[in-house]
């Protein structure tokens, strides 16, 4: 089945600065790929995907890449805010069973 | 608004006694998932039903079961509740279809002593 690696487990980081966060899949069929938030005492909530037609999405302040190649994709915040800080979730997805593969998490701090 | 309740933010349980979470969803969602996290290991699933009645098992559904009489309610039953099953529970529903995003409960802590 599909395993999904997620990197770094914690990241802090100053206010205004950049975070990027990477994960790595093992199923070369998945072909979806969101992210979800998780905020403190809340369920997770899907701020960004992409699919495997495309390398790139951006929303504002947050985008993210797609290599399947390598297969690896990778969430990247600009601008941080006080208000990124929560738990960052990625996962992938085939298609084939209505299922996501999550990572297992990044913890973002932002320092203000 | 899209909504999915849990029955219980916290729940004390004792080794050995039948644990009931319950989770409802508002939208008329056909799919509904049960995972368990834990800090590192993310979220893991534990089972999923697309229909009424219809379950499928996940990664992790040993000492578990689930039950959906009923569309937008879908429940997880630890049928003998051990130590190891403590954790955070979280309940998803979702469109049909596996690329349809997944509307998450705020979760039920479950501490079995």
């Amino acid at each position: 089945g599909e395993n999904v690696e997620q990197h770094p487990s914690t990241l802090s980081v100053q206010e205004g600065d950049s975070a990027v966060i990477k994960c790595t899949y093992s199923d070369s069929a998945s072909n979806y790929f969101p992210w979800y938030k998780q905020e403190l005492g809340k369920g997770p909530q899907l701020i960004i995907d992409i699919r495997s037609n495309v390398g790139e999405k951006k929303d504002q302040r947050i985008a993210v890449t797609l290599n399947k190649t390598a297969k690896h994709f990778s969430l990247h915040i600009t601008e941080t805010q006080p208000e990124d800080s929560a738990v960052y979730f990625c996962a992938a997805s085939n298609n084939a069973g209505n299922m996501l593969t999550f990572g297992g998490g990044t913890r973002l701090m932002v320092k203000p | 608004d899209v909504k999915v309740t849990q029955s219980s933010r916290y729940l004390v349980k004792r080794t050995g006694e039948k644990v009931f979470l319950e989770c409802v969803q508002d939208m008329d969602h056909e799919n509904m998932f049960w995972y368990r996290q834990d800090p590192g290991l993310g979220l893991r699933l534990i089972y999923f039903s697309y229909d009424v009645k219809m379950k499928e098992k996940g990664d992790i559904p040993e000492g578990y079961s689930v039950s959906r009489e009923k569309k937008e309610r879908f429940s997880l039953i630890l049928e003998s509740a051990s130590t190891n099953q403590t954790s955070m529970y979280l309940c998803a529903s979702s469109w049909a279809g596996s690329t349809d995003t997944q509307y998450f409960g705020p979760g039920t802590r479950l501490t079995v002593l």
